[in-house]
């Protein structure tokens, strides 16, 4: 069974950067398949933020106008999320997932909170 | 990029009602269309892709289908379990959109 976990921290300063790691479990990142982060700011809806193979290729939410960059790590079979210069309005839970076409496995989700 | 329109955004039926909701993107994204279902404070769970597959393990009382344009959701009698947020998303071309979601409530 594939199972994502998500972990960082909860509260990350307006102007700083957020780092989430995802460690995948039951599943060799480089096998293959893209991975991807998703956010829901509280009360509202889901946005893509982008995904990456396990080759390293990328692809990012245009609207996240290069503020982000993710990585992947097979050795400890995990990637990673990094949104810089954040304000209050990427407060959200933030989900990794496995993107085959569509999202089969999800996080549970982490709360990132921006504020000072 | 193109959009998708979810109608209704919120929804209230009655225990064994059939409820419809339906997703409308801006341009035909042939059957690339999935769908999805969201308990509050749980991640979003799929429940159909391609259109009109359905899960693995997911009740046959949930289908869906549409091509093109314009895409239904159906629970063919509403169970208590099945309160949540319903959410399509296309993956056609980058970057891959959900809906805004519709809100579903027993009466």
């Amino acid at each position: 069974q594939v199972q994502l976990q998500e972990s960082g921290p909860g509260l990350v300063k307006p102007s700083d950067s957020l780092s989430l790691t995802c460690a995948v479990s039951g599943y060799s990142i480089s096998s293959g398949n893209w991975w991807g982060w998703i956010r829901q700011p509280p009360g509202k809806g889901l946005e893509w933020i982008g995904y990456v193979y396990s080759s390293g290729i990328t692809y990012y939410n245009p609207s996240l106008k290069g503020r982000v960059a993710m990585s992947v790590d097979t050795s400890k079979n995990q990637f990673s999320l990094k949104l810089s210069t954040v304000t209050a309005e990427d407060t959200a839970v933030y989900y990794c997932a496995r993107f085959s076409g569509w999202y089969n496995y999800w996080g549970q989700g982490t709360l990132v909170t921006v504020s000072s | 990029d193109i959009q998708m329109t979810q109608s209704p955004s919120s929804l209230s039926a009655s225990v064994g009602d059939r409820v419809t909701i339906t997703c409308q993107a801006s341009q035909a994204i042939t059957n690339y269309l999935n769908w999805y279902q969201q308990k509050p404070g749980k991640a979003p769970k799929l429940l159909i892709s391609d259109a009109s597959k359905l899960e693995t393990g997911v009740p046959s009382r949930f289908s869906g289908s549409g091509s093109g344009t314009d895409f239904t959701f159906t629970i063919s009698s509403l169970q208590p379990e099945d309160v949540a947020t319903y959410y399509c998303q296309h993956y056609n071309s980058l970057p891959y959109t959900f809906g805004q979601g519709t809100k579903l409530e027993i009466k």
